[in-house]
């Protein structure tokens, strides 16, 4: 089964530019999720989606941040402008949707973003 | 609102000895506990969980850990620790259903020859 894919990888951009990263979950999975990561810290949510629909964005900054996720497969995060402070790791994670009490969620690789 | 408290940054040990990393949580319900570790330029990986039932639980890569509710503590632990186990290591908490993980800070787990 393949994990929960993330690109790029690695992006270094000047303040005030725009960057965008991309997510694609695991096959089948209902939830996704954007976590941001700072530098010695955990990763703290940006945002969730059900399906195309958003679940919680209280902590996505909707002044330079957006994020959508159409036909609830694919996602992007997009930030304009970025700020200094928006260098971190953004971690991609999704979670299928069953009966179970909890179901787990799977992490992608991460995009580490670095703003100069 | 939750929040977990791991109160050590950084631990060194020497390869072979036993590990103990702590996770203090704060959740006003029943928490789902979870450890996570990050190697460098990897995702998080899933250790082990703890929903209910047996409060010493059993995960990947001979780790263990013990949710104490007294204490609101779920501390993770390995008997013998190996060089590859050098590492990020993540508490988390959550909440039933598909809800969004909290994360500690993490401890960065050194391991000397």
């Amino acid at each position: 089964e393949a994990g929960v894919a993330q690109s790029p990888r690695y992006k270094i951009i000047e303040k005030r530019q725009s960057v965008a990263f991309w997510c694609n979950p695991i096959s089948g999975h209902a939830t996704l999720y954007w976590y941001q990561q700072i530098l010695g810290q955990g990763p703290k949510l940006l945002i969730q989606f059900q399906n195309n629909g958003v679940v919680d964005d209280s902590q996505l900054p909707k002044d330079r941040f957006s994020a959508e996720r159409l036909k609830g497969v694919d996602s992007t995060l997009k930030i304009q402008p970025a700020k200094l402070e928006d260098s971190a790791v953004y971690l991609c994670a999704s979670s299928p949707l069953t009966g179970s009490s909890y179901n787990e969620q799977f992490f992608g690789p991460g995009t580490r973003l670095t703003v100069l | 609102a939750q929040s977990v408290t791991q109160p050590d940054i950084h631990i060194t040990v020497s390869e072979g000895a036993s590990l103990e990393l702590r996770c203090n949580y704060s959740y006003g319900a029943t928490p789902y506990l979870f450890w996570y570790v990050q190697s460098p330029g990897q995702g998080l990986q899933l250790l082990l969980k703890y929903f209910s039932g047996d409060t010493l639980v059993q995960g990947i890569k001979g780790f263990e850990a013990e949710f104490k509710r007294s204490q609101s503590s779920f501390n993770l632990r390995k008997p013998s620790v190996h060089w590859s186990d050098a590492a990020e290591y993540f508490c988390a908490v959550g909440a039933q259903g598909n809800t969004p993980l909290v994360f500690g800070k993490g401890t960065r787990l050194s391991v000397i020859a």
